[in-house]
């Protein structure tokens, strides 16, 4: 079982949003800045798409947008694409004594 | 450019010692700040962090496998070797190393392409 909650799949149609979330505990998600987002295509290496939350790495669209309101980050895509289709996971730095703990993943699937 | 890619044995008996090479370019451990960290994700399951080690050596593990865990650098050589101890079964799974570009930031910017360990007598 992963430390952090996400729904297993969702879904929606090209041109809608989605928001993925990523449930911790005041422990990790809830206590650091520290949430990071990560697109997995089937045989794929994950791909880095949201940092610290919120922050975007050069190179990522920006229908891609991270948040977190306690211990609930999410992320949300907008304007859904075909390549959108992926797994995604977040992660979370959890403090000294645990340090890096993921989410169970999310299946997107685009319509 | 940042590039990794993991090397090791495909198949490994139980109770065996598995070790991974990663080898990089494009950066240096020994510049301050710079991190690689190791990432398992076993056939159609989650990722599962495993261990990272950082420039000034810092090495950090997994509290469910920190027994079984050792990650090493050789700074000359642009490699960090992992090993992992008695592998079972369960312990089949594509590891992938990854760049960590901050000390104190716990997020992987570039990751290699992951190879498949079988664990199986």
């Amino acid at each position: 079982q992963s430390a952090l909650t996400q729904p297993a799949s969702v879904s929606g149609s090209p041109g809608q949003s989605i928001t993925i979330s990523c449930t911790g505990t005041s422990s990790d998600v809830g206590s650091y800045n520290l949430v990071s987002w990560y697109q997995q295509h089937p045989g794929k290496a994950p791909k880095l798409m949201i940092y610290e939350v919120s922050k975007r790495p050069s190179g990522v669209s920006n229908r891609f947008s991270g948040s977190k309101s306690g211990n609930t980050a999410s992320l949300t895509i907008s304007g859904l694409q075909a390549e959108d289709e992926a797994d995604y996971y977040c992660c979370s730095y959890a403090g000294s004594s645990t340090d890096v703990v993921f989410g169970g993943g999310t299946k997107l699937t685009v319509l | 450019q940042i590039t990794l890619k993991e090397s090791g044995p495909t198949l490994v008996k139980p109770t065996q010692t598995l070790t991974l090479t990663c080898t990089f370019s494009g950066f240096s451990l020994s510049t301050s700040g710079v991190g690689v960290g190791w990432i398992r994700q076993p056939p159609g399951k989650a990722l599962e962090w495993l261990a990272l080690i950082y420039w000034n050596d810092d090495k950090r593990y997994s509290p469910s496998l920190k027994s079984r865990l050792t990650i090493t650098k050789d700074t000359s050589k642009n490699q960090v070797v992992l090993t992992m101890t008695n592998m079972d079964p369960v312990d089949t799974a594509t590891y992938y190393c990854a760049h960590i570009p901050e000390f104190g930031e716990f997020y992987f910017d570039y990751w290699g392409q992951g190879t498949l360990v079988t664990v199986s007598s």
